[in-house]
């Protein structure tokens, strides 16, 4: 069936270890997002991707690299030079410029 | 840039009534799309509704509607007959029109309601 699968649900790392989190979608999407989300805080966007090959900094990039090279994936690697990376974070995709459905998320814990 | 405003932090509704959820938002656009998206204690953000600016009918999907008022900028949510399955975090999100270029793709959420309902 169709969707927007994250793995793992939960990842635990130790502090200075680059990690990637793993973003797939089946809906033959165009575009595909990911957002950081925070206790008390809405959803902030890190990177987004129209098609593929293409990608855009979000209001919170730094840190954080991705890359685009099939429709169907949007790997998002949470890198040491994050300063802050333990949140949760959430995979979106949708038809280009209208609204997003969004994957299960993953749980990053560095410690 | 868009900024979306939800006011209230934490809300409770007894099973079987009818509560409203407050957004206002902020944009220089005249074209634009809201949304309600639920967020459930799986964490899996669901959208709920959406709305066209320039659309004046106010949008409905079963016990969930919308008050849409341009003009003051505010949008909000009302859930009818409200089930124990609704206890949610609620976010509120903004998007550009689809033409006004690379920033037409970003949501701006809300920080968003936590509702309790009460059996």
């Amino acid at each position: 069936d169709g969707g927007i699968t994250q793995s793992p649900k939960y990842l635990f790392r130790k502090e200075g270890q680059n990690v990637t989190l793993s973003c797939e979608q089946n809906l033959n999407h165009d575009a595909m997002y990911w957002y950081r989300q925070d206790p008390g805080q809405g959803l902030r966007l890190i990177y987004y991707s129209q098609i593929v090959n293409d990608f855009q900094k979000g209001d919170i990039a730094e840190g954080y690299s991705v890359s685009r090279e099939k429709k169907e994936s949007f790997p998002l690697t949470v890198t040491s030079a994050q300063k802050n990376p333990t949140a949760f974070y959430l995979c979106a995709s949708g038809l280009a410029g209208y609204e997003q459905y969004f994957g299960p998320g993953t749980r990053l814990t560095v410690t | 840039a868009q900024t979306v405003t939800q006011s209230q932090p934490e809300m409770s509704v007894q099973e079987a009534e009818t509560v409203t959820l407050s957004c206002t938002y902020d944009t220089s656009e005249s074209d634009y799309y809201l949304f309600w998206y639920k967020q459930p204690p799986s964490r899996q953000m669901i959208l709920v509704i959406r709305q066209e600016a320039y659309k004046q009918q106010n949008a409905t999907e079963n016990r969930f509607s919308v008050n849409f008022q341009k003009a003051a900028k505010s949008f909000s949510l009302k859930i009818s007959d409200s089930q124990l399955g609704d206890a949610a975090m609620y976010f509120c999100a903004s998007k550009p029109p689809s033409y006004s270029g690379a920033g037409s793709y970003q949501l701006t959420f809300g920080k968003g309601t936590k509702l309790s309902v009460i059996p």
